[in-house]
């Protein structure tokens, strides 16, 4: 069991970028053991996967939000961070961080974060 | 995209009792590429099962998963207290998709 911590603003102005960063413990994200994913679930809905990093920098992105995403890796900080881009209402929603081992199913969670877009 | 249809919508039951959730794949999920997730109120989801019927570390031998193709199924053979919450599908065998969810509920 790994452990992951969100981090970033909780609000965010319509058409501006949304950026969050994950923080792990007890494994590093530069080695190839895990890949790192991002799910959100807006409010009283179901999970949205977004997107995951692997150590190479190698990124899956989901098909509906491919145009808007940017995910990356922090080795220094062991950390790896998520760029929305243009968001409007419809990505507020609380923002999960992950890990898994090959693109397949989430084994760790962080606690999630909630990141509102309003003026 | 696989579109995972979950059902019921919710389950009213009482605990001891006996739960079965049922997850449907839009066209067939490779390999039993499917997992479970269980998710109480402010907190993360918990991985549950994986590739169809594997329990994660730590997971009860309460929870248990079958199924194939285009049907799978939790089941939850006799409901502790903690056990109420929501629980999500997910399939990974053509990228990665989430279930709407079931809510088990306590009659």
């Amino acid at each position: 069991q790994l452990h992951l911590q969100e981090s970033g603003p909780g609000l965010v102005r319509p058409s501006e970028t949304l950026s969050l960063t994950c923080t792990v413990s007890d494994a590093s994200i530069s080695g190839s053991k895990y890949y790192w994913g991002w799910i959100r679930q807006p409010p009283g809905k179901g999970l949205e996967w977004i997107g995951t990093i692997y150590y190479s920098g190698v990124t899956f992105y989901n098909a509906s939000l491919k145009s808007r995403v940017v995910i990356s890796l922090d080795t220094s900080k062991n950390q790896f961070s998520l760029k929305l881009s243009s968001v409007t209402a419809a990505d507020t929603a609380v923002y999960f961080c992950a890990s898994d081992i090959a693109i397949n199913w989430f084994f760790s969670w962080g606690q999630g974060t909630l990141v509102t877009v309003s003026s | 995209e696989i579109v995972l249809t979950q059902s019921p919508g919710t389950l009213s039951l009482s605990p001891g009792e006996r739960a079965t959730l049922s997850c449907r794949p839009s066209q067939s999920v490779s390999s039993s590429s499917l997992a479970w997730y269980q998710q109480i109120p402010g907190q993360a989801p918990r991985l549950l099962i994986y590739a169809a019927f594997s329990r994660a570390a730590g997971i009860p031998d309460r929870f248990s998963g079958s199924g194939s193709g285009t049907e799978f199924t939790l089941t939850i053979s006799r409901l502790e207290p903690e056990d109420f919450a929501v629980y999500y599908c997910q399939q990974y065998g053509t990228s990665l998709t989430f279930g709407g969810g079931t809510k088990v509920e306590i009659k």
